[in-house]
């Protein structure tokens, strides 16, 4: 089974609207943490932000909002104001740790792009 | 800082040639990582270390080997390349238990034929 899911393939969003791109994962693990990256097309990997299993409040870090539903275990995060800078791919990513041994899975991604 | 660094940035090799990518980060932090990304996929890891002296494995190990003699550097070797270990290399650290992000150095992508 996908520990990681991200649904959206791509995605194409007019310039200042707000985006939500989809994750839900699957753990039986009581402590992980949820993280979402981006990479533009030079290659590099952005960290945006990230979200423990038991925070309680949703992450936010300035225009990157986490969507956090534990019970439906989803994780979708949200750009308010999509620049055209933000085209890119976009991977959502989970950690477990179990005994000190790092699990650590990263889902196929979403390619985001943004129409001026 | 330089943050984490990562060389070669490209390579070729032939079937059955070996050779080490080398990662380095000069931050002080204890976790790094070695992942692989295929073509239109999401990051795979292959091996991580918690420490100089400690390795293991991750989703992908097989076909690599790895080592952690400093906390500064972790190279990531590969023997015999295969056509199937064509991909995108990353290297990543990041400093336990203080921080969450992992800082991920800018990729070697390494052609097998």
């Amino acid at each position: 089974a996908q520990k990681i899911t991200q649904t959206q393939p791509g995605m194409f969003v007019q310039e200042k609207e707000a985006v939500t791109l989809d994750c839900t994962y699957d753990t039986s693990d009581q402590s992980y943490g949820l993280f979402w990256y981006k990479q533009p097309s030079s290659g590099e990997m952005i960290f945006l932000i990230y979200q423990g299993s038991y925070d309680e409040q949703n992450a936010t870090e300035g225009r990157y909002s986490l969507n956090f539903q534990k019970a439906r275990k989803s994780a979708n995060l949200v750009i308010s104001a999509s620049q055209l800078g933000d085209s890119a791919m976009y991977f959502c990513a989970m950690r477990e740790a179990n005994f000190g041994n790092e699990k650590l899975t990263f889902g196929t991604g979403t390619r985001l792009t943004i129409i001026p | 800082n330089a943050g984490v660094t990562q060389t070669p940035k490209f390579r070729i090799l032939k079937i059955g040639q070996s050779m080490t990518l080398q990662c380095t980060q000069d931050m002080n932090h204890n976790y790094m990582y070695w992942y692989r990304q295929d073509p239109g996929m999401g990051l795979k890891l292959i091996y991580y270390s918690v420490g100089a002296g400690i390795t293991d494995k991750g989703e992908v190990p097989n076909g690599y080997n790895v080592s952690r003699s400093t906390t500064e550097d972790f190279p990531l070797r590969l023997e015999l390349a295969a056509p199937s270990q064509t991909s995108v290399y990353f290297c990543a650290s990041r400093i336990v238990p203080s921080f969450n992000e992992q800082f991920f150095g800018p990729g070697t992508r390494l052609t097998v034929l």
